[in-house]
C-alpha cells in the first residue's frame, strides 16, 4: 500500500526566501507524482505533474523534482511572495492502483 | 472549458437526514473521482468511477455511502442517514482519457455540516 509523508506539517519564512517542501512515498513503481496547492476553504489546484520518467518540471518560481528511486520529491519555491500563503499537497499515482494517494500536506505561511 | 463543477457548495443537515452530492467532470473527462477530507486531514480517496461503472470502492465506507456516475448527467455521492462523523470536505477529481494513469483536476468541493 502507498504510503506518502509530507514534512514538515507547516513552514513559516519570511518573504523573498527560497524554500523547499517535501514529499516521500514509499512505493517506487509510480507513474506520476502530481503536486497541488489548497487555500483555506477551497479546492485544489494543479501545479505541477511528473511523468515517472521525468526528474523535473517548472512553472514560473516553482521547481518540483522527482527520485523514484529514493522515493521523494521536492517542491522548490523561489522568492517566495505572502500570496504564496497555502498548503500544498502531493499526490503519487502508483501502478498498481487506479488512484492517487495524497500526503497530508505542508501549510505554508509567507510573512511579509 | 468550465472546470470540475460542484453543487452544493455548502451543505447542512440534522442527523439521519439523507446528503446528495454532485459532480460534473470537464468537458471530456471521462473518469471521476471522490475523495474526502475530514478537519484538520488531508485527502482520503473513496471511488473512482466511470460513465455507469464504479472502478474502485475501496475506500468507501460499507455503510450509508454510495456512488453514481449515470450515462447522462454528473456524478453522484450518496450518503444516507447522515452522522456527525460525516462533516467533511467531499472533492471531486476528474481527468481526461489515460494510459496508466491520468492528471487530475479538482472542484472547489461541497462541505457537508451534519447537526
Amino acid at each position: 500500500k502507498q504510503e506518502v509523508t509530507q514534512i514538515p506539517a507547516a513552514l513559516s519564512v519570511p518573504e523573498g526566501e527560497n524554500l523547499v517542501l517535501n514529499c516521500s512515498f514509499t512505493d517506487s513503481a509510480i507513474y506520476n507524482l502530481q503536486w497541488f496547492r489548497q487555500d483555506p476553504g477551497k479546492g485544489l489546484t494543479s501545479l505541477l505533474l511528473i511523468q515517472s520518467s521525468q526528474r523535473e518540471q517548472t512553472s514560473g518560481r516553482l521547481n518540483a523534482s522527482l527520485d523514484k528511486s529514493s522515493g521523494r520529491s521536492t517542491l522548490y519555491i523561489a522568492a517566495s511572495q505572502p500570496g504564496d500563503s497555502a498548503t500544498y499537497l502531493c499526490a503519487v499515482w502508483a501502478t498498481n492502483a487506479g488512484k492517487s494517494t495524497f500526503g497530508d500536506g505542508t501549510t505554508l505561511t509567507v510573512k511579509p | 472549458n468550465a472546470g470540475v463543477m460542484q453543487n452544493p457548495r455548502h451543505l447542512v443537515r440534522r442527523r439521519g437526514q439523507e446528503a446528495r452530492l454532485r459532480c460534473s467532470p470537464m468537458k471530456g473527462h471521462s473518469h471521476v473521482y471522490w475523495y474526502r477530507q475530514l478537519p484538520e486531514e488531508g485527502l482520503k480517496f473513496m471511488v473512482y468511477l466511470q460513465k455507469e461503472n464504479i472502478i474502485d470502492e475501496s475506500g468507501m465506507p460499507k455503510e450509508r455511502f454510495s456512488a453514481e456516475f449515470p450515462k447522462e448527467g454528473p456524478s453522484i455521492l450518496r450518503i444516507q442517514q447522515v452522522v456527525r462523523g460525516d462533516s467533511a470536505a467531499y472533492f471531486c477529481a476528474s481527468s481526461p482519457p489515460f494510459k496508466g494513469a491520468g492528471e487530475l483536476f479538482f472542484g472547489e468541493g461541497s462541505r457537508l455540516t451534519v447537526l
